[in-house]
């Protein structure tokens, strides 16, 4: 089956520094998608992203974060100063179409600790 | 109000027991629902997408009922390796939104 990759697997940041979440996902998906898990809380949506704009964000997409794609294969997620409580797991997904009842498919995730 | 809530558990089941839990949505507009199941500090991976007319996947039973805003999923003669937790997940527009996970743990 098709994997959507995310590197690093652990990325450890001082607080304020910036740091870039990288993610390649499945190559004939269009449609693209940041997602956070807390340790210990619930799988929360940060943004949706199609045909280079953002689709849609929620209210954690805050100025300090952005994504990109850079070329035809990478989705980044940018946080420019990090804060402790960005401290989680960020999963990337991907789907081709816009149907709501397609798949989505998860990167197995970036653990993001800041100190 | 919570997109999608559901009934954290644990729920603790033997081996072969039937366990069965519910999810509700508050958007009336969710177009498409669905179970992920996710293990420790792993990504979520789909176990089955949820319609009307209720579907099954193995032991695997999923119910849809709009006019009260809730699925449910059933898992029968349970296996060790179904001990996860399960996520309810309801799709609008350009977002996939997620419940905190009922946790299910089968022991031998």
């Amino acid at each position: 089956e098709p994997e959507v990759t995310q590197t690093p697997s652990h990325q450890v940041t001082q607080m304020g520094q910036e740091v870039i979440l990288r993610c390649v996902p499945i190559s004939n998906h269009l449609y693209f998608y940041w997602y956070r898990q807390i340790l210990g809380q619930k799988v929360e949506f940060l943004v949706s992203f199609y045909n280079n704009e953002i689709s849609e964000k929620s209210e954690i997409f805050d100025d300090q974060f952005s994504v990109e794609r850079p070329d035809g294969s990478n989705f980044t997620l940018k946080i420019r100063s990090t804060k402790l409580e960005d401290s989680a797991m960020y999963f990337c997904a991907s789907k081709n179409a816009f149907a709501t009842n397609e798949k989505l498919f998860f990167g197995s995730g970036t653990q993001l600790s800041v100190l | 109000r919570k997109e999608v809530e559901q009934d954290p558990g644990p729920f603790n089941v033997p081996e072969g027991a039937t366990v069965a839990f519910n999810c509700t949505y508050s958007n009336s507009a969710s177009q498409s629902f669905f179970w992920y199941r996710q293990d420790c500090r792993k990504e979520p991976k789909l176990l089955m997408s949820v319609y009307s007319s209720g579907n099954e996947d193995g032991r695997f039973t999923a119910q849809l009922n709009r006019a009260s805003q809730y699925i449910s999923l059933l898992i029968r003669d349970s296996k060790l390796s179904d001990s996860a937790t399960y996520l309810c997940a309801a799709h609008n527009d350009y977002k996939l939104s997620f419940g905190a996970g009922t946790t299910v743990t089968v022991r031998a």
